[in-house]
């Protein structure tokens, strides 16, 4: 199984700012997914990050609102962008195939 | 569009009451169905992957089981740390995870 760690575990921002998320992996990794989880809600997935090409996005995100690097195969950062009161969720981040392994999560506030 | 309903949304249940959580799926070519913990405030802990009606999978107190429409997570004699929501998956293709909307289990001493 993966270790994986995510920083900030949790952080309060102002309307309109961005925050960034970063994921770290104890191994190496093709594919790293970011999920929300909004208040009292299951988990949906944002975007698909391979590293050295370009984030996929799910029907209803966007690049310009949830920007993704993947710059090796143990990192990867989500920002999420001009921050709104909706955007307050938790951020989760996951690796594998066969088994799928979830971080911590990163609870994020918006005010 | 790929569509997983859980059932019960919560279920409460006394020490040592055995119970099933539910989840059935629409799918346009299943490659497998995944079972998770998740306790309040952390992300969610792997408990199972199953790949083909039939197939069953036990950890614990816990078994799961699939159909072509469904699967089945047992809860055998649970304990107060059974504790805890329950989300089933399946993934269709490219390892995309589609969520259920959970059970959440309480177990009572």
């Amino acid at each position: 199984s993966a270790v994986i760690s995510q920083k900030p575990s949790r952080d309060i921002c102002q309307r309109g700012t961005s925050l960034t998320i970063q994921c770290q992996v104890d191994s190496q990794v093709t594919m790293m997914f970011w999920y929300r989880q909004q208040p009292g809600q299951s988990l949906t997935l944002i975007a698909t990050a391979n590293q050295g090409s370009e984030a996929t996005y799910e029907s209803g995100f966007v690049i310009d609102k949830f920007p993704i690097s993947r710059p090796n195969l143990t990192f990867s950062t989500l920002t999420v962008s001009n921050l709104s009161p909706e955007d307050s969720s938790i951020y989760l981040c996951s690796v594998g195939t066969d088994e799928q392994y979830f971080g911590p999560g990163t609870r994020l506030t918006v005010t | 569009e790929d569509q997983v309903t859980q059932s019960p949304e919560a279920l409460r249940l006394q020490e040592g009451e055995s119970s099933s959580l539910n989840c059935s799926y629409t799918v346009s070519g299943l490659r497998g169905l995944f079972w998770y913990r998740q306790d309040p405030g952390k992300g969610p802990e792997f408990l199972f992957t199953l790949y083909s009606a039939g197939e069953e999978k036990e950890k614990e107190r816990l078994k799961a089981t699939l159909t072509k429409k469904e699967s089945f997570l047992h809860i055998t004699a649970p304990k107060p740390e059974d504790s805890a929501t329950y989300l089933c998956a399946v993934e269709a293709a490219g390892n995309k995870l589609t969520f259920g909307g959970g059970t959440r289990v309480l177990v009572k001493p």
